[in-house]
């Protein structure tokens, strides 16, 4: 069945450092996928988003990678900072019938250090 | 710009009563989703609206409904409330009409159930 699932569930890092997390699905049709960070008392935020016809996609400080072969997904964040504290999730668009639904995964508490 | 809103923020009913929850989208955007968060199970996918139609929903009970209203705003109420339905209620909202597109998320309503 559908299902979007973390490694990792909590991530600790010192202030500055890079951040990498990973995320792994299992819906070989999923044609789009997001991260979201949420904070505490609040909804999840946008970070970032690739089809599936790519495998590298950045923003700001961030960058995803997609590999379908593997069905694995991962968010890096460069120069950590405190302010990057939350909980991520790495989410999925599996097409056809479940078009419009997001599968979460279950969140990954990344924590950075000053 | 204003993003989606919610209300009330904060709800608490006893159990078999109903409940009513409102979503505001951000201004352009047509389709509104419903999520539920609850303690442990992350986030899952409840409705999906469009231009006024129900256009997906997920894995919950018929007591699950809402509706879409002409301005894009949107209900979800809850009937014959359980202890279990407990939860963060989320909506997101995103353009509609249009493939892939990242949905923008409120910061919820916190329904309590006595």
């Amino acid at each position: 069945g559908e299902s979007v699932g973390l490694h990792l569930p909590t991530l600790s890092v010192q202030e500055g450092d890079n951040s990498i997390i990973n995320c792994a699905y299992s819906n070989s049709a999923s044609d789009y996928f997001i991260w979201y960070k949420q904070e505490s008392g609040k909804g999840p935020q946008f970070i970032i988003d690739i089809r599936s016809n790519m495998d590298k996609r950045q923003g700001q400080r961030v960058t995803v990678l997609l590999n379908k072969t593997v069905k694995h997904l991962s968010l890096q964040i460069a120069a950590t900072q405190p302010g990057d504290s939350a909980v991520y999730f790495c989410a999925e668009n599996g097409g056809g019938t479940s078009y419009g639904k997001l599968t979460f995964g279950q969140g990954t508490i990344l924590t950075v250090h000053p | 710009e204003a993003g989606v809103t919610q209300s009330p923020t904060h709800l608490i009913k006893t159990r078999g009563q109903q409940a009513t929850l409102r979503c505001s989208p951000i201004s352009g955007h047509t389709s509104v989703y419903w999520y539920q968060q609850a303690l442990g199970l992350g986030l899952q996918f409840l409705l999906w609206y469009d231009e006024g139609e129900e256009r997906n929903r997920g894995n919950f009970p018929p007591r699950f409904s809402g509706r879409q209203f002409p301005n894009y705003s949107s209900e979800l109420n809850v009937n014959a409330l359980e202890l279990e339905d407990s939860a963060l209620y989320l909506c997101a909202s995103s353009l509609g009409g249009q493939i892939n597109q990242p949905q923008h998320f409120g910061d919820g309503t916190r329904l309590s159930i006595l």
